[in-house]
């Protein structure tokens, strides 16, 4: 079955100090993988997606087919990041259905 | 464009009602997708619809339903409401294919 697992529920950093969010997917097929940012009390909104290979706001991700991993990472940490993250996985099996995982919050304080 | 946008951002309902839940997604959109995320976990799958056709279905029982209209926007069902159903839902559009989904905000549904 697919699934999405991001196993901290909180990561809190301080300012300046490198993030990494990890995200670990189960797929037998060719997945896209994305990041979802939820600020307080804002929408969900994308982040970015592993096909793009770009940086947004400073974080990456790498998808690793082998570990089956797609960790969010941003080298130093800024308060304004403190937000919910989202791992998300579509499989192409449901249209552009997502496949979430849990969500990790980051707690960036200075 | 004000992006995806939901109605009502509010609901409270007792069980056995019926709720509809409306999306109108961003212009040009043709795909409409439906998540329920329960407090403290991520959004899971309920529906999604492309050119008015349902494209996929997550595993949730018959008392949920969906429909997309013409113009796009669409509407979800859920009737016999238990409290189990108090959720956010959300809806998400994209332009269709393998593009990014843009969320709305969500209608928070409470039952008692």
């Amino acid at each position: 079955a697919q699934r999405v697992t991001q196993p901290e529920k909180l990561l809190s950093v301080f300012k300046g100090a490198p993030v990494e969010l990890k995200c670990n997917y189960s797929y037998s097929g060719s997945p896209e993988l994305f990041w979802y940012v939820q600020y307080s009390r804002q929408r969900l909104q994308l982040l970015l997606r592993h096909i793009s290979r770009e940086s947004i706001k400073g974080f990456t991700a790498d998808l690793n087919k082998g570990e089956t991993s797609f960790h969010l990472k941003k080298p130093f940490a800024q308060e304004e990041d403190s937000a919910m993250y989202y791992c998300a996985l579509s499989t192409n099996q449901a249209g552009t259905a997502l496949i979430f995982g849990k969500g990790t919050t980051l707690s960036v304080s200075s | 464009d004000a992006g995806v946008t939901q109605s009502p951002t509010h609901l409270i309902k007792t069980r056995g009602q019926h709720v509809t839940l409306r999306c109108s997604p961003i212009s040009g959109h043709k795909s409409v997708s439906w998540y329920q995320q329960v407090l403290g976990q991520g959004p899971q799958f309920i529906f999604q619809y492309y050119e008015k056709e349902e494209r996929g279905r997550g595993n949730f029982p018959d008392r949920f339903s969906a429909r997309q209209f013409p113009n796009y926007s669409s509407e979800l069902n859920v009737n016999a409401l238990l409290l189990g159903d108090s959720a956010l839902y959300l809806c998400a559009s994209s332009p269709g294919g393998q593009r990014p989904q843009y969320f709305g905000p969500g209608t928070r549904l409470l039952v008692l």
